[in-house]
């Protein structure tokens, strides 16, 4: 079945540094991936949809200077949460939909942790 | 816009009686339904899906869905708990077309020995 690799699985950062998330997609090509973030004992909210090869979509109120998505090939989108506060502290999560739209495969999230 | 609605955000029930988890969806166009299930600290792990085929779906551990257009609902249910049916349960909602998906509170199923 899909795969959708996602790393790193948990991460510790310092306050006011960069971190980059990575989703992959191991045995199909993804046109479509979405990021979600997910705070404890809360459902995922749907951060932005990227689409190979062009800007990503944010839902409102997500900051797009924030949280950096590029995808910039059919199997690998990125998340950069830049100048990480405490409050981005959260579990994050990618999903991955196909060339042919059969399904939504989901990464095992990254727990963030800014200090 | 599409959304679903989770009744009881938390549902316990002992071990061998019947899960029935309660989702609502609301949507303008003809909906694609799914049930996940979440362990703590993991992503999700796709139970069930409708996608406007047969109204009664059957997935994954013994789980199934009945979908109700006149009800617009999508419940799961399980006939017998096991105790590592313990989890959070989110069912999502997205169109047709695939495009995004938009998930509910979530349900968090308690099995009792």
């Amino acid at each position: 079945g899909a795969v959708v690799s996602q790393h790193p699985s948990w991460v510790i950062c310092k306050s006011g540094t960069s971190v980059k998330i990575e989703c992959r997609s191991l045995d199909f090509q993804a046109t479509t991936m979405f990021w979600y973030r997910q705070f404890p004992k809360q459902s995922l909210m749907l951060m932005a949809t990227s689409n190979e090869g062009s800007k990503a979509t944010y839902e409102q109120g997500v900051e797009k200077d924030k949280f950096l998505i590029n995808h910039a090939s059919l199997t690998l989108s990125t998340l950069t949460v830049t100048s990480a506060h405490p409050e981005d502290s959260s579990f994050y999560i990618c999903s991955a939909r196909d060339l042919y739209g059969a399904g939504y495969t989901f990464g095992s999230g990254t727990r963030l942790t800014v200090v | 816009a599409q959304s679903v609605t989770q009744l009881g955000s938390h549902v316990s029930v002992s071990e061998g009686a019947l899960v029935l988890l309660r989702c609502n969806y609301s949507s303008s166009v003809p909906p694609y339904l799914f049930w996940y299930v979440q362990y703590p600290n993991q992503g999700l792990q796709l139970l069930l899906k409708y996608t406007s085929a047969a109204t009664l779906v059957k997935g994954i551990n013994g789980f199934e869905a009945e979908f109700k257009k006149s009800e617009t609902s999508f419940h799961l249910t399980k006939p017998s708990a096991h105790m590592s049916d313990a989890a959070e349960y989110f069912c999502a909602v997205s169109d047709q077309g695939n495009n995004d998906m938009r998930f509910g509170a979530g349900t968090r199923l308690t099995v009792k020995p």
